[in-house]
């Protein structure tokens, strides 16, 4: 089955300063890719996708990329804020399979 | 529209004991889900459900049964809960397939002593 990684687990920035995170997938099936936010306390929160017909995607400070041929795909924030700090769940599937989620990478915006 | 609920919200079992917990969702999703989610451990597909009286089994099945006997209600049981189970569990719902974004309900914070 579908095996997804991601890295870092935990990772500080400075407010305005730009954050990556990455995850790598095992099945060359998938061709679905969604990130979640989840904020302390709270549900997580789909934030943006990418399809396997698409290399990148934006809306507004956030960004995806995909390689297929490597396997992995990125999470970019620009010009983060403090609300910008929770936990971050990447995700993989393809249409029969039901998602599989990343460990998750705890964000922390420094003022 | 409420959206996903989960009840209870909180609740504290001793092992061995069973409980259901239940989830709703009004928004006329096919597609159901439960998770449970552990430090470090992300979210864990428990089972799933694509459309009413069907159910499947996740990544982390064992100890739970579920049943999906109304399409906007789906329900998990632990019939003998063990300390292992203690966990937020999250329900969600898709309209469709995998490709639809997934709502999550509040979460259940479930500890067994």
């Amino acid at each position: 089955g579908e095996n997804v990684e991601q890295h870092p687990s935990t990772l500080s920035v400075q407010e305005g300063d730009s954050a990556v995170i990455k995850c790598t997938y095992s099945d060359s099936a998938s061709n679905y890719f969604p990130w979640y936010k989840q904020e302390l306390g709270k549900r997580p929160q789909l934030i943006i996708d990418i399809r396997s017909n698409v290399g990148e995607k934006k809306d507004q400070r956030i960004a995806v990329t995909l390689n297929k041929t490597a396997k992995h795909f990125s999470l970019h924030i620009t010009e983060t804020q403090p609300e910008d700090s929770a936990v971050y769940f990447c995700a993989a599937a393809s249409g029969n399979t039901p998602l599989v989620f990343g460990k998750g990478t705890r964000l922390s915006v420094i003022a | 529209n409420a959206g996903v609920t989960q009840t209870p919200k909180f609740r504290v079992l001793k092992t061995g004991q069973s409980m259901t917990l239940l989830c709703a969702q009004d928004m006329n999703h096919e597609y159901m889900y439960w998770y449970r989610q552990d430090p470090g451990m992300g979210l864990r597909l428990i089972h799933y459900s694509v459309g009413e009286g069907t159910t499947a089994k996740g990544e982390v099945p064992d100890g739970y049964n579920v049943s999906r006997l109304k399409k906007q209600n789906f329900l998990l049981g632990l019939e003998s809960a063990a300390p292992s189970q203690t966990s937020v569990y999250f329900c969600a719902s898709s309209y469709s397939t995998t490709y639809n974004e997934q709502f999550f309900g509040p979460g259940t914070r479930l500890t067994v002593l």
